[in-house]
């Protein structure tokens, strides 16, 4: 079993939607859950970084962490067509006094938001 | 300020040569990682170091696979007489002493 599973998709939706992505975990270690997008062929961008349970909202981005029930999910508010990329969790044991470092990724869930 | 540099971008080996690849940290940032990312799956960490030492390599294949952030100079990723199943996509990222990593846009290494 994975540590991370996430869905690899496709994820279709039509512009304006809402995209819905998720992770869940089996270690309970990880303390802080990321998500990253990665458009084709370049390197990965950090979008948005939790602790703990809870929301975090960065404009037409939030992410969600529930703790108890290791499950993490990112939601896409207003899509565009230059959304379109692929999503990855990532999750770290470390503490906020160090490095992010090793990071667990999901696989990636590829997102098309079409026109 | 320049981002995280990786080159070669693109590097066709054929069986049993040798890969280098080479990062360049942000300005400021004393931590380098590698990871490996094969087609279809997630990144996968490989080892992370700071300057002439190795922090944590448990994700370093035990054979073949060697990596050096040098006092001077960029970290280097090496790896020794490629196989097919060494064809992926590696990236670097660096990190100041706390705080997110920033990725470099990727080495992709075709073993033909």
């Amino acid at each position: 079993q994975k540590e991370v599973e996430q869905d690899p998709g496709p994820l279709s939706v039509p512009e304006g939607a809402i995209v819905s992505l998720n992770c869940t975990y089996s270690n309970s270690a990880f303390q802080y859950f990321m998500w990253y997008r990665q458009y084709s062929r370049k390197g990965p961008e950090l979008l948005m970084y939790t602790y703990s349970s809870g929301n975090k909202e960065d404009g037409r981005f939030t992410a969600q962490v529930d703790k108890s029930s290791k499950y993490i999910s990112l939601f896409i508010r207003d899509s565009q067509p230059s959304d379109s990329a692929t999503y990855l969790c990532a999750m770290s044991r470390l503490p906020a006094t160090d490095s992010w470092g090793k990071l667990q990724f999901g696989a990636g869930t590829q997102v098309v938001v079409t026109p | 300020n320049a981002g995280v540099m990786q080159n070669p971008r693109h590097l066709v080996r054929r069986r049993g040569q040798e890969a280098r690849l080479r990062c360049s940290p942000m300005k400021g940032h004393s931590h380098v990682y590698w990871y490996r990312q094969l087609p279809e799956e997630g990144l996968k960490f490989m080892v992370y170091l700071q300057k002439e030492n190795i922090i944590d390599e448990s994700g370093m294949p035990k054979e073949r696979f060697s990596a050096e952030f040098p006092k001077e100079g960029p970290s280097i990723l090496r790896i020794q007489q490629v196989v097919r199943g060494d064809s992926a996509a590696y990236f670097c990222a660096s990190s100041p002493p706390t705080g997110e990593l920033f990725f470099g846009e990727g080495s992709r290494l075709t073993v033909l």
